[in-house]
């Protein structure tokens, strides 16, 4: 079984300034891992993911994440924000199998202040 | 990416009716859809796994007969909440499954008065 946990239910942040999203998985096989955005009413768009190989990852938007595994994490950075950035964040994980299902965290509310 | 498309996006119905949510992947075969419903400022929930030609998956405490799953081609499933409810009222989103890949329809905001 998978679990995942966004500690920050909520992150305001002031526009240009620098962001990171905080998210750490548990499992007890290997997972693919992913980002996703969530604006109002809409939704759910990929960010970016985590398959293989290079354990950091750029994605749309600006956005990147780094997979570290010893610390079973997958955090997502953007080095300058905008307005047009408030949004819904989900981090989720889904294992290998093909019958296996996207887990979710309980999202992060991204706040951005002019 | 593939696209996924939900039909209608937004729904008002009255209470003790039927709703049917159509999805769609738009430019892939799906034998494999998913079901969520998303309360405010929460998460998505899985409601049921959807196979192509087969009875949906259903997870645990989602009433099955109150929300029929249909999954009758690799590019169509169904969602039908029957005698909807005040209660049954929130964003329902689909999503379709392309390999290792899942692709989120833009959702369905019921609403049941």
């Amino acid at each position: 079984a998978q679990s995942v946990t966004q500690l920050d239910s909520q992150v305001p942040v002031f526009e240009e300034a620098p962001v990171e999203l905080r998210c750490n998985y548990s499992s007890s096989v290997s997972v693919y891992l992913f980002w996703y955005v969530q604006y109002p009413n809409q939704g759910l768009q990929l960010l970016l993911k985590y398959l293989s190989g290079s354990t950091l990852v750029k994605g749309i938007n600006g956005f990147e994440a780094e997979f570290n595994k010893s610390q079973t994490s997958f955090h997502l950075r953007k080095p300058s924000v905008h307005i047009s950035d408030t949004a819904e964040y989900f981090c989720a994980v889904r294992g290998y199998s093909s019958a296996s299902k996207i887990i979710f965290g309980s999202g992060t509310r991204l706040s951005i202040r002019p | 990416g593939a696209v996924v498309s939900q039909h209608p996006s937004r729904v008002i119905c009255k209470s003790g009716t039927s709703v049917k949510i159509e999805c769609r992947s738009l430019d892939f075969q799906a034998t494999t859809m998913f079901w969520y419903r998303q309360f405010p400022k929460q998460s998505l929930m899985l409601m049921a796994t959807s196979n192509e030609g087969s009875k949906a998956t259903y997870e645990q405490g989602v009433e099955k007969d109150k929300f029929l799953i249909n999954h009758a081609s690799l590019t169509l499933s169904t969602l039908t909440v029957t005698s909807a409810h005040p209660e049954d009222s929130s964003f329902y989103i689909c999503s379709a499954r392309d390999q290792n890949e899942q692709f989120f329809g833009p959702g369905t905001r019921l609403t049941v008065l």
